[in-house]
């Protein structure tokens, strides 16, 4: 079974410019997450799909971040314009649907240097 | 969501048994325990999941005690490839699978 896939893996960009990033779930998995990890940290929850709406996006910095996921599937994370807090890993997660006890399968991540 | 608390980092040594716990006092009745791993360069990967007494599974054994407040991850006879940040995770809402993670405990094995 093909895991989440993420690209580009790595992107370098300076403040103020644009950058977006692409994700494509599991197939057949419902929802869609996308976290921002920080070095040092744990991952923190943007925002949450259940197809194609929105479940949760209360963390999105929304002056600056957009995500769509348009069709229900594949998912684009843009950040404009963007800041040196910014730097992170970008992490796209999906599972299959909402409910308790149910498993999250993540992507290896998109990097990206803000400078 | 029910807060976690785990060590910052463990050592351990090649053969040996790791035991990490993870204490979530406030964890709700429709709570599972999830915990999951990470390697540098890598996202997280799901490790185990328990709701009660004990779960074992290929990679580890999961142990939650009665009052589940509690639980503990345990890695048999680890080796060098086990070194990695491990994340225990609590309190998934009926309504959605929001995971909050924390910042680990980072697991170092040396030879």
């Amino acid at each position: 079974e093909a895991g989440v896939a993420q690209s580009p893996r790595y992107k370098i960009i300076e403040k103020r410019q644009s950058v977006a990033f692409w994700c494509n779930p599991i197939s057949g998995h419902a929802t869609l997450y996308w976290y921002q990890q920080i070095l040092g940290q744990g991952p923190k929850l943007l925002i949450q799909f259940q197809n194609n709406g929105v479940v949760d996006d209360s963390q999105l910095p929304k002056d600056r971040f957009s995500a769509e996921r348009l069709k229900g599937v594949d998912s684009t994370l843009k950040i404009q314009p963007a800041k040196l807090e910014d730097s992170a890993v970008y992490l796209c997660a999906s599972s299959q649907k909402q409910g308790s006890g149910n498993t999250i399968y993540f992507g290896e991540g998109s990097w990206l240097t803000v400078v | 969501l029910a807060k976690t608390t785990q060590p910052i980092s463990m050592d351990s040594y090649e053969g040996q048994e790791v035991n990490i716990t993870c204490s979530h006092n406030n964890i709700a009745t429709n709570d599972y325990i999830t915990w999951y791993q990470q390697f540098p360069s890598q996202g997280p990967r799901f490790i185990i999941q328990g709701y009660k007494t004990k779960v074992t599974n290929e990679v580890a054994s999961l142990f939650i005690p009665a009052d589940r407040k509690s639980s503990t991850l345990s890695l048999p006879r680890v080796s060098l490839s086990d070194t990695a940040v491990y994340y225990c995770l609590v309190g998934v809402p009926r309504d959605t699978d929001k995971l909050i993670f924390g910042t680990g405990t980072r697991l170092q094995v040396f030879p």
